[in-house]
């Protein structure tokens, strides 16, 4: 497989569940992202991975949890969510500052995954 | 605060004619400026970049015009296809930070 993997693609979860969200990605990027894609909103940055370090986290609730165990995968743990937290979860990946790989003009360019779109009951 | 807006939701326009969407951003430090394109179902795929150094870049039928005078960002389509309607994110981008707008839904009529 190529690109970026995320499964599974729908949850449905109620709010006592607990859950995880997968991402893999086989392009050989060092910074991976967590974004939150919710109605007529903008896209949200959760977390950040740059070389299997967590680097920037914009006060998620604590409900959300990340784990990268290496620099091909990403997870996201999900635990007494609220029904708010409903919406399309996207995974990302990038080579990251510095390291190339980059749009043509110099750009940190993401290579997002389809996304999880998960509903909380 | 949004870092970034696009305020018309949606745009309608005749196949072969020229799309032009819009956004708008109120930090004059970003390095770079990206477009990208998401169909139902799949994830926003990259389209197009702009270094704030520049004011046009060209790949085909995509023009990105960025006039830092306004804070403004442009897409321009020419001519437009029925497969390009697609919802499009305008982002900023310096190192790992990313800001996107809301999204325009384009619809190119055949």
């Amino acid at each position: 497989e190529t690109g970026v993997t995320q499964t599974p693609r729908h949850l449905v979860m109620g709010m006592t569940n607990k859950k995880s969200l997968k991402c893999e990605q086989h392009l050989g990027h060092n910074a991976m992202y967590w974004y939150k894609q919710s109605a007529k909103k903008p896209l949200e940055l959760m977390f950040v991975y740059s070389l299997e370090e967590r680097v920037e986290n914009n006060s998620v609730p604590s409900r959300f949890s990340p784990e990268c165990p290496n620099s091909s995968h990403l997870f996201l743990h999900l635990h007494t969510l609220q029904p708010e937290d409903s919406a399309l979860y996207l995974c990302a990946s990038s080579q990251g500052v510095g390291t190339g790989g980059r749009g043509l003009s110099g750009a940190n360019v993401l290579t997002f995954g389809a996304g999880s779109r998960l509903t909380v009951l | 605060d949004q870092q970034v807006k696009q305020n018309s939701p949606s745009l309608s326009v005749q196949e072969g004619r020229i799309s032009i969407l819009n956004c708008d951003y109120t930090n004059s430090m970003f390095d770079y400026f990206l477009w990208y394109k998401k169909y139902p179902a799949e994830g926003p795929t990259f389209l197009i970049s702009i270094s704030s150094i520049k004011d046009k870049n060209e790949d085909g039928r995509f023009t990105v015009f960025l006039n830092k005078s306004a804070k403004h960002l442009s897409l321009h389509i020419v001519p437009s296809q029925p497969g390009d309607s697609a919802v499009y994110f305008c982002a900023t981008n310096t190192g790992n930070q990313f800001y996107f707008g809301t999204g325009t839904s384009l619809t190119v009529i055949p």
